[in-house]
């Protein structure tokens, strides 16, 4: 099974701007693997914060964009705010199996 | 609206199985897939498996194979998973969520999620 990798942590500055990634063990990140972004604050449920790539429901704040850089799948937070302090989990598509990666637990100091 | 509504917490034996129930309402529910998710005391999210209501079919992670089971009942817009031979570390929270549909994929809804806990 692939392993899907992302930074266990990051610091961003309350109205600066971070870039979380998402790599595969399988090689380059590419729109064929329908990454995913999800949000989970402490005792929530998890929501979906981008999806295919760049897409956003209706909910997500403009502030949040998704992309692929460097062959990797990526979230940038531009202008961060205290409540996007959360926990950040992408997941990829393998011919149907999804898998996680370990989240990246942002902080906003 | 899209809701996802799953049955409530449980305790089990290890060796026992628990089945978790999730209830679909806000949109027809034969055109979506419906995916499994779990979350152990702490820990990240880990996808389990998925089921499509439009045509009965599986994928399960490898970890899972052999001890869980996906199914659907489309005359009460209900999906379950039963999960079999129970072990402590099988505790954690289980959520369904809307899956992509038959044609496009999109925003994945969650259900609250339903504690299992496993005593030994």
């Amino acid at each position: 099974q692939a392993v899907v990798t992302q930074e266990p942590s990051l610091t961003v500055s309350p109205g600066g701007t971070v870039t979380l990634t998402c790599g595969s063990s399988t090689g380059d990140v590419t729109s064929g693997l329908h990454p995913y972004w999800f949000q989970q604050r402490p005792g929530q449920v998890p929501k979906t914060l981008i999806f295919e790539t760049n897409n956003k429901p209706s909910w997500t704040p403009a502030r949040f964009s998704g992309s692929l850089l460097g062959g990797k799948a990526a979230v940038t937070l531009s202008g961060a705010q205290p409540e996007d302090e959360a926990e950040y989990y992408c997941l990829l598509s393998y011919t149907g199996v999804r898998v996680f990666g370990g989240g990246t637990k942002l902080t906003v100091l | 609206q899209v809701q996802l509504v799953q049955s409530g917490a449980e305790v089990k034996k290890a060796g026992a199985s628990v089945k978790v129930s999730c209830k679909i309402s806000g949109y027809t529910f034969s055109d979506y897939g419906i995916s499994w998710v779990r979350q152990a005391p702490g820990q990240g999210l880990e996808w389990m498996g998925w089921i499509g209501a439009y045509n009965g079919h599986t994928k399960y992670a490898q970890k899972f194979q052999g001890r869980v089971a996906m199914t659907t009942d489309t005359s009460t817009s209900t999906a379950s998973m039963e999960l079999r031979s129970l072990k402590s570390d099988d505790t954690a929270v289980y959520y369904c969520a809307r899956d992509c549909s038959s044609l496009t994929c999109s925003e994945w809804y969650w259900g609250q999620g339903t504690l299992v806990t496993v005593s030994s």
